[in-house]
């Protein structure tokens, strides 16, 4: 069985500009969510991916957006970088509607200058 | 609205001795609760989860929780700690929509030798 992937590890973009974070959802599952974790702090919600839809949107602003593809992968694509994103992103995968955990990555870490 | 809270940043323990982290919750009908850890610069690793039944739900590496529904209450306990124990330890629930994760702020553990 294939967990969560994610890449690239670390990265640093400077203000302005835009990033995409990539991750390959565990074997069998077909919803996809993205957390933001910043420093100290617990992982918040970004969104869900399902059926390569956005299913549910936590308090984050359009330039925050997501695909995912027929294979079950995902992106988070960030727009007119800001400092404040600085921060661990975290994939999760799941299955849909599911009660159960979910799986995390070991995550993107963003740093922006 | 759903919300974690951890009231304690972090909680200091001897090896060998029980731990308990502590995790209250406040949500609109029956919870789905987690317990999450997670290692420097890594991702989440699932615990344990209460979904429904008994109280005490036992997990990974020794962990187990007990569910208190009129505390509101969902700690994390484990008989004798571990220095490898040492990490960050989030509480989460399930949000009505069911759609994601809140999480606590997180606590930190310290297993001292």
């Amino acid at each position: 069985e294939t967990g969560v992937t994610q890449s690239p590890t670390h990265l640093i973009k400077t203000r302005g500009q835009q990033v995409t974070l990539r991750c390959s959802s565990q074997s069998g599952h077909n919803t996809v969510s993205w957390y933001q974790q910043a420093l100290g702090q617990g992982p918040q919600f970004i969104f869900q991916y399902y059926r390569e839809e956005e299913n549910g949107r936590g308090n984050f602003p359009p330039r925050f957006s997501g695909l995912q593809f027929p294979n079950y992968s995902s992106e988070l694509n960030v727009n007119a970088l800001e400092l404040d994103d600085s921060a661990l992103y975290l994939c999760a995968s799941s299955f849909f509607l599911d009660t159960g955990e979910l799986f995390f990555g070991e995550g993107s870490r963003l740093t922006v200058l | 609205a759903q919300s974690v809270a951890q009231p304690e940043d972090q909680v200091n323990v001897a090896e060998g001795n029980p731990l308990t982290v502590k995790c209250t919750y406040s949500v609109s009908g029956n919870p789905y609760l987690f317990w999450y850890v997670q290692y420097p610069n890594r991702g989440l690793q699932f615990l344990l989860k209460y979904i429904t039944g008994d109280n005490l739900v036992k997990g990974s590496y020794g962990f187990e929780a007990e569910f208190n529904k009129s505390q509101t209450s969902f700690h994390l306990k484990k008989p004798s700690a571990l220095v490898s124990d040492s990490a960050l330890y989030f509480c989460a629930v399930r949000d009505q929509a069911g759609t994601a994760l809140i999480f606590g702020k997180g606590t930190t553990l310290s297993v001292s030798s």
